[in-house]
């Protein structure tokens, strides 16, 4: 059951650059999205979030883009900093009501200072 | 700022033996929620709790599995008879709004790591 889906396993970038962090799904009941960042040792937290009727949402450094027709979101981080270094999974829920989240199976991102 | 704690932070225990994860959700949360993530893979969707009652679960979620709000702050869940391949690390999370809104996510405990031997 891959739903959804983050094909990068790990990425690398330098300090001030723009980190993307890029994620797919499958399921087009899918309406909320949320990413969620991950220290080792410690549960998700949330980030930010995106509902299917935007495209964007922008909260500080973080930015979340939704491209509903090809089924794909992605987040960016600019300028990237050392603390921001962690696993950023995607979630997202079906349906408005549902309280089930669906993970990807996260990406690494190291900041290199 | 408030936050969801799991006790306790490691747990072994030998196969066929029961468990009990424990956890303190937000106190003003009303919906209640059980993940779990095998090492290395996603975090993976167990039971959703609401009221008192059960309200959605997964397929992973069989009769092994139940939870239990005991009492006003605690949230419990228990595996019977635990197999190698509930080793994972369970997060319990809570939020105040069923819909998950920006403005109620879902907020994570630190997590339990469950050792089966």
């Amino acid at each position: 059951d891959q739903q959804v889906k983050q094909n990068s396993p790990s990425l690398s970038v330098q300090e001030g650059r723009i980190s993307i962090l890029n994620c797919d799904y499958t399921n087009s009941m899918f309406d909320y999205f949320l990413w969620y960042k991950k220290y080792p040792a410690e549960g998700p937290t949330f980030l930010i979030s995106i509902s299917s009727i935007k495209d964007k949402n922008e909260d500080g450094r973080f930015t979340v883009f939704l491209n509903k027709s090809a089924k794909h979101l992605s987040l960016h981080i600019v300028p990237s900093q050392p603390g921001d270094s962690a696993v950023y999974f995607c979630a997202a829920r079906a349906n408005f009501g549902n309280e089930k989240l669906t993970f990807g199976t996260g990406t690494r991102l190291t900041i290199i200072p | 700022e408030p936050e969801v704690t799991q006790t306790p932070s490691h747990q072994v225990t030998q196969m066929g033996q029961e468990v009990i994860l424990r956890c303190v959700p937000i106190s003003n949360h009303l919906y209640f929620y059980w993940y779990r993530q095998i090492l290395g893979q996603k975090v993976e969707f167990l039971v959703s709790f609401y009221n008192n009652e059960i309200s959605e679960k997964s397929e992973i979620f069989d009769d092994q599995f139940s939870v239990e709000r005991p009492d006003g702050s605690n949230f419990t869940l228990k595996i019977r008879s635990t197999k190698l391949e509930d080793s994972a690390m369970y997060f319990c999370a809570s939020s105040g709004d069923r819909a998950l809104s920006p403005n109620s996510p879902l907020h994570f405990g630190n997590g339990t790591r469950l050792t089966v031997t």
